[in-house]
Parts: C-alpha cells; sequence; structure tokens
C-alpha cells in the first residue's frame, strides 16, 4: 500500500492526557499537512511541513499541540493535556511541492476524550 | 479571508436519478485552485478532482462532471445515473495559490451529505 498512512485509527483517552499520532505520507511526497475534522463539519487546517520544515501554523493550533517532522519523512502530532473538545477525527495528507498540487489523505485517526 | 459553503447538508435521491451538489466560494486572490473529495463511511477523504483558476472548462469523467463558473463563484458537482455506491459525504475545497507554487492548506466547506435510496 502506497497510500498515507495514520497511527494508531482510534484513541481513547482521559482528560488530561497526552496523546501521540503518527502520520506516514506517500513516499518521496515533501509537503505534509495535518488536518482536524469534527462531526458534522468539513477539515480545517491545522499545520502543514516543507521536508523537515514546519512553515504555517493555523490558529486553531492551541499551545497544547505540537507538530514535528524530524527527517522529513513521518510526522507526529502530540496533544498535550487533553481536553473534551479535542475530541475529532485528525487527518494526515501530503503531496508534491510542484507540479500535482493535490494533497492525498490518510485515514485519519479518530480521538475521544473521555 | 477564503469561505467555501454548500449550502445543502444533506440530499436524498433515488437510484439512477441525477444530482447536483452546489458550491460556492470566496477568495480575493485570482490564482486559486479547487477541489472536490468524497468521504465515504470509512472516513478517508478521497481526491475527484481539481480545477485551477484560469481553468473554466467544464469536465466530465464517466458519470462525473463539474461545472466551474468564476462569474458567479461557484464550481458544481453533478452525478448522473446516480447509484447507491455514490452515497457519501462530499466537500468542495478552496486553496490558493503561493508565489513557490502550487496550493497548500485547504478551506472547506460543511460538505453534503448524499444519500442515494435504491
Amino acid at each position: 500500500d502506497t497510500g498515507v498512512s495514520q497511527n494508531p485509527r482510534h484513541k481513547i483517552t482521559k482528560r488530561g492526557q497526552n496523546v501521540t499520532f503518527r502520520c506516514d505520507p506517500i513516499s518521496e511526497h515533501n509537503r505534509l499537512y495535518w488536518y482536524r475534522q469534527t462531526l458534522g463539519q468539513g477539515p480545517e487546517f491545522l499545520t502543514y511541513f516543507q521536508n523537515e520544515a514546519q512553515l504555517e501554523k493555523s490558529r486553531l493550533l492551541s499551545d497544547r499541540f505540537s507538530a514535528e517532522r524530524p527527517k522529513g519523512s513521518f510526522s507526529t502530532l502530540e496533544i498535550q493535556r487533553t481536553e473534551q473538545g479535542d475530541s475529532a477525527m485528525y487527518l494526515c495528507a501530503s503531496r508534491y511541492q510542484v507540479g500535482t498540487d493535490t494533497q492525498y489523505f490518510g485515514p485519519g485517526t479518530r480521538l475521544t476524550v473521555l | 479571508a477564503q469561505k467555501v459553503t454548500q449550502a445543502q447538508t444533506e440530499i436524498s435521491v433515488v437510484e439512477k436519478e441525477d444530482v447536483t451538489l452546489d458550491c460556492v466560494y470566496e477568495t480575493r486572490d485570482t490564482t486559486y485552485y479547487l477541489f472536490w473529495y468524497k468521504q465515504p463511511p470509512s472516513g478517508e477523504l478521497v481526491f475527484l478532482i481539481r480545477r485551477n483558476s484560469f481553468d473554466e472548462q467544464n469536465e466530465i469523467s464517466g458519470r462525473y462532471s463539474w461545472n466551474f463558473q468564476k462569474s458567479t463563484s461557484s464550481f458544481n458537482f453533478t452525478i448522473t445515473a446516480s447509484q447507491v455506491v455514490d452515497s457519501a459525504v462530499y466537500f468542495c475545497a478552496l486553496s490558493e495559490v503561493y508565489s513557490g507554487g502550487g496550493a497548500d492548506g485547504l478551506t472547506f466547506g460543511k460538505g453534503t451529505h448524499l444519500i442515494i435510496q435504491p
């Protein structure tokens, strides 16, 4: 399978705990994006990387959220001190920097904060 | 600021009917991209089409067709002879083109839930 993969697919945690999600982009895609999708809404942009550099962050990305892409390949998204409002689907997408401009999405990680 | 409006929250039709999903967008940019994605119950967003702002030609792909009208800032999606497998949530999305080329953070509409009844 050469698509975008995300792990875990589901995560249930208690309020106040830290969680970390992983995204593996399509091979050789140098741009990687994180989105959040709540029930009944469209995905909302959180942040993106070009190789290992984080180039843009949405105002939705509070201080409790941090994303990394240390070697320019996979990325992690960590949420510290989770709140019930963090419950959502977290989607990852990737694409080439130039040429095709289409973002291809992974299956998402569904987070439930109790 | 960019905005995408999908006024139809839910549409239900009987199989084999034609159905059109509406998308209206707002942007101050003269160069931008428009997209449609399909989200089946499994949750993964599936890319359907990309259109840049300079290309107003309509496009047809099998039972799918798209009508881009810059004058009305609309990018509508029609499914002809709908099938039960078309049931999903469909999202319209917009992004601007940075000087470095290519589209970045997408702005999505709220989606239209399409139900095709057998």
